[in-house]
């Protein structure tokens, strides 16, 4: 079975501070990671996947298989970074199949 | 690039009676697409994988004979909710992928159904 856990339901900071949005994950496979993003009113689009190993809007993610997490970080946050930050991990369906196994998700307030 | 739409994009209807809900790639050809159903401030849950062509892949707990999926073609992707009730009220959303296995998924804006 796979699973992720993002323990923080709610995490305020104030423009400029660092921020850090928790992942965990079970899987007993191979994991492919992704962080999705939600601004308001609008669709979830990808932000980025743990294999392309880039920064995108300034938020990075490295893949600790150890401690089997995925933590999203930037290290100065701005107001438009406000928004749902879902962690998802793609694992075997069945045959050729994937499905995605997203995070309860975590909505970032960042505050003038 | 990579846009999806769905149609329509909220939906109310009685009890007992059947919605359809389309999915489409505008851009791209989706081999595969997804549906899922977001109750409110909770997470996303996928419902089913269907690839173009062939029959949809079920979540454990999801009814096949009530949501109904079809991948007709590669561009296109019907769900239908059949004899609704008010514990279907939920948000659907879908997705597609260019691939089949793991490949990004590109979401659709979601469609709000209400069951009167």
């Amino acid at each position: 079975a796979q699973r992720v856990t993002q323990p923080e339901k709610l995490l305020s900071v104030f423009k400029g501070a660092p921020v850090e949005l928790k992942c965990n994950y079970s899987y007993s496979g191979s994991p492919e990671l992704f962080w999705y993003v939600q601004y308001s009113r609008q669709r979830l689009q990808l932000l980025l996947r743990h294999i392309s190993r880039e920064s995108i809007k300034g938020f990075t993610a490295d893949l600790n298989k150890g401690e089997t997490s995925f933590h999203l970080k930037k290290p100065f946050a701005q107001e438009e970074d406000s928004a749902m930050y879902y962690c998802a991990l793609s694992g075997a369906s069945g045959g050729s199949n994937y499905k995605l196994t997203f995070g309860k998700g975590t909505l970032l307030t960042v505050n003038p | 690039g990579a846009v999806v739409s769905q149609h329509p994009s909220w939906v109310i209807c009685k009890s007992g009676t059947s919605v359809k809900i389309e999915c489409r790639s505008l851009d791209f050809q989706a081999t595969t697409m997804f549906w899922y159903r977001q109750f409110p401030k909770q997470s996303l849950m996928l419902m089913a994988t269907s690839n173009e062509g062939s029959k949809a892949t079920y979540e454990q707990g999801v009814e096949k004979d009530k949501f109904l999926i079809n991948h007709a073609s590669l561009t296109l992707s019907t769900l239908t909710v059949t004899s609704a009730h008010p514990e279907d009220s939920s948000f659907y959303i879908c997705s597609a992928s260019y691939r089949q296995g793991v490949d990004t998924q590109y979401f659709g804006p979601g469609t709000r159904l209400t069951v009167l």
